[in-house]
């Protein structure tokens, strides 16, 4: 079966610091990750994707991934953390049998203090 | 404006009342999804759409029946909902490339309690 494990019910850092939100995966065949955002009353917004290429990925707001198949890990990363990047995180993952399926970690709480 | 819409954002009913959640797309998407959110469980797909008249079930789809006659409507019909059902639902689209959904814009949730 595949899944996705978000290890951190909650992540705190500090306004400026950089800030990593973990991820891990586990499917048999060729991982197909996103990233997404969750503000209060709102439907999750797509941060970024991992397809294929490049390990390190770009994605809006700032944010970044990398991909790391060795680890079968695909955390999200920023430089310099914001107040308002403060939100609930998930990772999700396409099932790589059936192109139609999606499966989400139970997601991240990342507070930034000012 | 491109967007998911629900209708309606929060309803409380009774066990066993026939229900439906209604979801539209306006950006001409193939495929459609319903998800649910639970505390510690993160989103579980109930149901997905890879186009008009084509559904499938998803991880957790009993309970749950979809229908997809019109590319823009995927409405959730709960035919006797029960207090197990109680949840926050998310209906979701993205456009098909490559043979395979890409990214989900989602809709704003439907907070769902039933008594």
């Amino acid at each position: 079966a595949q899944s996705v494990a978000q290890p951190e019910d909650q992540v705190n850092v500090a306004e400026g610091n950089p800030l990593t939100v973990k991820c891990t995966y586990s499917v048999s065949g060729n991982p197909y990750l996103f990233w997404y955002v969750q503000y209060p009353n709102r439907g999750l917004q797509f941060l970024l994707k991992y397809i294929t290429g490049d390990n390190l990925v770009k994605g809006s707001y700032g944010f970044e991934a990398e991909f790391n198949k060795s680890q079968t890990s695909f955390h999200l990363k920023k430089p310099s953390a914001l107040v308002s990047d403060s939100a609930l995180y998930f990772c999700a993952v396409r099932d790589p049998h059936n192109f139609n399926k999606f499966y989400f970690g139970s997601g991240t709480k990342l507070n930034v203090k000012p | 404006e491109a967007q998911v819409t629900q209708n309606p954002r929060y309803l409380i009913t009774v066990t066993g009342k026939k229900l439906t959640v209604t979801c539209s797309q306006n950006m001409n998407h193939e495929y459609m999804s319903w998800y649910r959110q639970d505390p510690g469980l993160g989103l579980r797909q109930i149901y997905y759409s890879m186009n008009v008249e084509v559904t499938d079930k998803g991880d957790v789809p009993e309970g749950y029946k979809v229908s997809r006659k019109e590319k823009r409507n995927f409405p959730l019909i709960l035919e006797s909902p029960s207090p197990n059902q109680t949840s926050l639902y998310f209906c979701a689209s993205s456009f098909w490339k490559g043979g395979t959904p890409h990214e989900q814009y989602f809709g704003p949730g439907t907070r769902l309690t039933v008594t």
